[in-house]
């Protein structure tokens, strides 16, 4: 149980075009779900944390109009990269956590990159 | 200053040789500590989670322990195989909000 699916997995994107990535509990509902960046040997970044029927909660230097999240539902989250730069080039994962329970589930994350 | 430091940033291991991790953290009020195993280009998959009173947890070769009065934790991976080549992050829990490691590198040679 609680499996979290993430897609595209991997998606190439010419500068300044959009791009949606999908995050999914299969079975599971998550009100809360997390979306991540990760660059090479470096450690996840938070980025925001979506909530379910309300606004995204952004960290500190992360821009929302440029990553827009929408939680239309308890079981899919999107992080929308908008007006991609190749700066914005990294690995993207989201994660939600089982009401109830301890643990985190990570999606399988999305490698972006922006030619 | 990351609040969860993890030694060593990488290390090679013959297969079926031991290895420990080591995770450091002054993440406080303490919630929970969990490993994960991130193969690359992966996400992360959880390995263990311990709270404030459990010492010791395993889940097959791989061991974690948890010292709550030092703040230190460890992963222990036993008769190490090929497959656990992968990068181990060390992730606290303060309430909801999570506080990764680095991570360290393993890479397993025949």
């Amino acid at each position: 149980g609680a499996v979290v699916s993430q897609h595209p997995s991997w998606v190439i994107c010419k500068s300044g075009t959009s791009v949606k990535i999908e995050c999914r509990s299969l079975d599971f509902q998550a009100t809360t779900m997390f979306w991540y960046r990760q660059f090479p040997k470096q450690s996840l970044m938070l980025m925001a944390t979506s909530n379910e029927g309300s606004k995204a909660t952004y960290e500190q230097g992360v821009e929302k109009d440029k990553f827009l999240i929408n939680h239309a539902s308890l079981t899919l989250s999107t992080l929308t990269v908008t007006s991609a730069h190749p700066e914005d080039s990294s690995f993207y994962i989201c994660s939600a956590r089982r009401q109830g329970a301890r643990g985190y589930t990570f999606g399988s994350g999305t490698r972006l990159t922006v030619v | 200053k990351n609040q969860v430091e993890q030694s060593p940033q990488s290390l090679i291991i013959l297969e079926g040789k031991n290895c420990t991790l080591q995770c450091n953290y002054t993440v406080s009020p303490f919630s929970n500590l969990r490993w994960y195993k991130q193969d690359t280009g992966r996400g992360p998959v959880s390995l263990t989670i311990m709270t404030f009173s459990e010492n010791t947890k395993s889940n097959g070769r791989y061991t974690a322990t948890l010292d709550a009065d030092t703040k230190q934790s460890s992963l222990h991976i036993t008769a190490s195989q090929l497959s656990d080549s992968a990068s181990y992050i060390c992730v606290v829990s303060a309430k909801y909000k999570l506080s990764f490691g680095a991570g360290t590198t393993v890479t397993v040679r025949a």
